[in-house]
């Protein structure tokens, strides 16, 4: 069946660095555009970046860019979020979606904290 | 920046139906989308392109737009409905956008 596992998660120091993990099965994942969305601890959600299929095109959002890069490995199905500069505001659950927003993984929770 | 406005809240018994709206200047150019959002899991995309629904979703959920609002029903509501729904939309520069959120209590 279609799945999306992200992973990468954890706890890290503010101004540090961390890559996330989205692995992608059951579906054509280098022909699908794919998306990062967070969710800040009890707030709503917020569209993070999104990257074209073959990766040629990538857009984000105005909190993020300069901070973050996503980016794919279509041989390994696997889309990534690349976080640095962390801020403690970025504390939240980070969630990949495909194509429509149409399936989205579990999410992973990363928290950034002295 | 481009917002997507929804009520904080909408209350319904069992039984009744339940409208949301989301109202954003850019929805008469582009499709909006409603996701729904239970405790501890992720969104589950309910309706696409303004009023069509994946495979899998009730029919007691639907969507209807009307220039700058678009809105969800959901007839006959049910216990299991209580959730946060979102409503998500681009802006004229290809940027997604989220709605802020409306959390649907069940009576």
């Amino acid at each position: 069946q279609v799945q999306l596992v992200e992973s990468g998660g954890g706890v890290v120091q503010p101004g540090r660095s961390l890559t996330l993990s989205c692995a992608a099965s059951g579906f054509s994942f280098s022909s699908q555009g794919m998306h990062w969305v967070r969710q800040a601890p009890g707030k709503g959600l917020e569209w993070v970046a999104t990257i074209s299929y073959e990766g040629g095109s990538k857009n984000y959002a105005d909190s993020v860019r300069g901070r973050i890069t996503i980016s794919r490995d279509n041989s390994k199905s696997t889309l990534y979020l690349q976080m640095n500069s962390l801020r403690v505001d970025d504390t939240a659950i980070y969630y990949c979606a495909k194509g429509a927003f149409d399936v989205w993984g579990p999410g992973t929770l990363v928290t950034v904290s002295s | 920046s481009y917002e997507l406005t929804q009520p904080p809240s909408v209350s319904v018994s069992p039984g009744q139906t339940a409208r949301i709206t989301c109202s954003g200047d850019a929805l008469p150019d582009q499709y909006a989308y409603w996701f729904q959002q239970k405790p501890g899991q992720a969104p589950l995309l309910i309706i696409y392109k303004d009023n069509e629904r994946p495979s899998g979703i009730p029919e007691r959920f639907s969507g209807s737009s009307s220039g700058t609002t678009v809105a969800l029903t959901i007839s006959g509501v049910q216990a299991e409905d209580e959730a946060d729904y979102y409503c998500q939309s681009v802006d004229s520069s290809g940027t997604y956008v989220f709605g802020t959120g409306t959390k649907v209590t069940v009576l």
